[in-house]
């Protein structure tokens, strides 16, 4: 299993601004995940991080919105850059890892919450 | 392209009910699918995985089952509690790709 944190577990900003949540692994890791949860939706995938390449973006997201880094096999930060109200929502940081079977599964982090002013 | 429907969107059930939730996916292609919890405001937990080449997972109170054929899985909660009371989450990968795609969730609430 994976133990996820993320940090803030929430936070308020202001219109134009940018915020930087971290995403931290108790154990190293290839893949990390990065999904949005808009308020009252499902969650959808915004990148997926590989240590030492670039991040791979889904269909409507981009880097210059949603910058990220992948520094080590435990780590990564995903930036909301020039925020707007519609960037209030839930990001939350996920890991694939081995649950000791043959297989792996999906661990989540307690998510940050942002609001938009 | 795949789509994760859950049925229903909400359900009210008093205590001590089994109920069943509903997850159906569009392309039977999957790697493997699975269940989580997500109280408000939080996080989510994992609850059950079933691998493509399984029928059935359980853990406790919770049961879920897999018919790749027809698309769909359902989570059986038996004897439901008020602490039952969360949004429920299935997820599919398809194969040959890592990414989960979430179906739209059920809100259970489970009346004392």
């Amino acid at each position: 299993s994976a133990v996820i944190s993320q940090k803030p577990s929430r936070d308020i900003c202001q219109r134009g601004t940018s915020l930087t949540i971290q995403c931290q692994v108790d154990s190293q890791v290839t893949m990390m995940f990065w999904y949005r949860q808009q308020p009252g939706q499902s969650l959808t995938l915004i990148a997926t991080a590989n240590q030492g390449s670039e991040a791979t973006y889904e269909s409507g997201f981009v880097i210059d919105k949603f910058p990220i880094s992948r520094p080590n096999l435990t780590f990564s930060t995903l930036t909301v850059s020039n925020m707007s109200p519609e960037d209030s929502s839930i990001y939350l940081c996920s890991v694939e890892a081995p649950t000791g079977g043959s297989y792996n599964e999906q661990f989540f982090g307690p998510g940050t919450r942002l609001t938009v002013l | 392209k795949q789509e994760v429907t859950q049925i229903p969107a909400a359900l009210s059930v008093p205590e001590g009910e089994n109920l069943v939730l509903n997850c159906s996916f569009t392309d039977s292609a999957i790697y493997n699918l699975q269940w989580f919890r997500q109280d408000p405001g939080k996080g989510l937990t994992s609850l059950l995985l079933i691998q493509s080449s399984q029928r059935e997972q359980t853990s406790g109170r919770l049961n879920a089952s897999l018919d790749k054929s027809s698309g769909r899985s359902t989570l059986y909660i038996a004897a439901s509690q008020p602490g039952d009371s969360a949004t429920y989450l299935c997820a599919v990968t398809t194969s040959g790709t890592y990414k989960y795609i979430f179906g739209t969730g059920t809100r259970l609430k489970v009346l004392a």
